[in-house]
């Protein structure tokens, strides 16, 4: 069976700083891997994807991650953070074979300090 | 846009009580899910959908089952709510039987076992 592991609980980081949020996946099978972000009080948006093609790719936000195969790794980076990038971060994956849905990780509280 | 519609943002039911929680999506989606969100432990799937009338087994379904008798709809069924049941639930669509490309979220049901 599939599983997600997001490394970090909470990140708390300054205004434009650079941040991190580190994913790792574990499958038999190719996945799709996703990022999901989920502002206060609301319900999950889709924030980027990867499914075939180039391994790193971008959000409209300047957000990107890249997919690292042999690491079995989809890490979400910005490299300057604002404060209404305060959420929580979701990693998710869904396998190419086998049972049709999407499995999550513990998601990452990211909280930005001004 | 796709819209996933969850029939209420917040809820206290009794303990005991048959609890119904009801989402609908408006894009003609093959696949929906219902997931619970606890602090710490992302989002698990309880059940999902890849045609009416069909339910799959997620990774935590006891306590709780299904319905699926539109496309349409899906429907979360608490038979004797508990306390420990107490969670925010998340019913989700996607477009395609046998790939999961990309997932829509509702706002969430924040539901309260008293």
């Amino acid at each position: 069976a599939q599983s997600v592991t997001q490394l970090d609980s909470q990140v708390p980081v300054f205004e434009e700083a650079p941040v991190e949020l580190r994913c790792n996946y574990s499958s038999s099978v190719s996945v799709y891997l996703f990022w999901y972000v989920q502002y206060p009080n609301q319900g999950l948006q889709l924030l980027l994807k990867y499914l075939s093609g180039s391994t790193l790719v971008e959000s409209i936000n300047g957000f990107e991650a890249e997919f690292n195969k042999s690491q079995t790794s989809f890490h979400l980076r910005k490299p300057s953070v604002h404060i209404s990038d305060t959420a929580e971060y979701f990693c998710a994956v869904s396998l190419l074979q086998g049972a049709q849905k999407l499995v999550f990780g513990q998601g990452t509280r990211l909280t930005i300090n001004p | 846009d796709v819209k996933v519609t969850q029939s209420s943002r917040y809820l206290v039911k009794r303990t005991g009580e048959k609890v119904f929680l009801e989402c609908v999506q408006d894009m003609d989606h093959e696949n929906m899910f219902w997931y619970r969100q606890d602090p710490g432990l992302g989002l698990r799937l309880i059940y999902f959908s890849y045609d009416v009338k069909m339910k799959e087994k997620g990774d935590i379904p006891e306590g709780y089952s299904v319905s699926r008798e539109k496309k349409e709809r899906f429907s979360l069924i608490l038979e004797s709510a508990s306390t420990n049941q107490t969670s925010m639930y998340l019913c989700a669509s996607s477009p395609h039987r046998g790939l999961v490309t990309e997932a829509f979220f509702g706002q969430g049901t924040r539901l309260t076992v008293v």
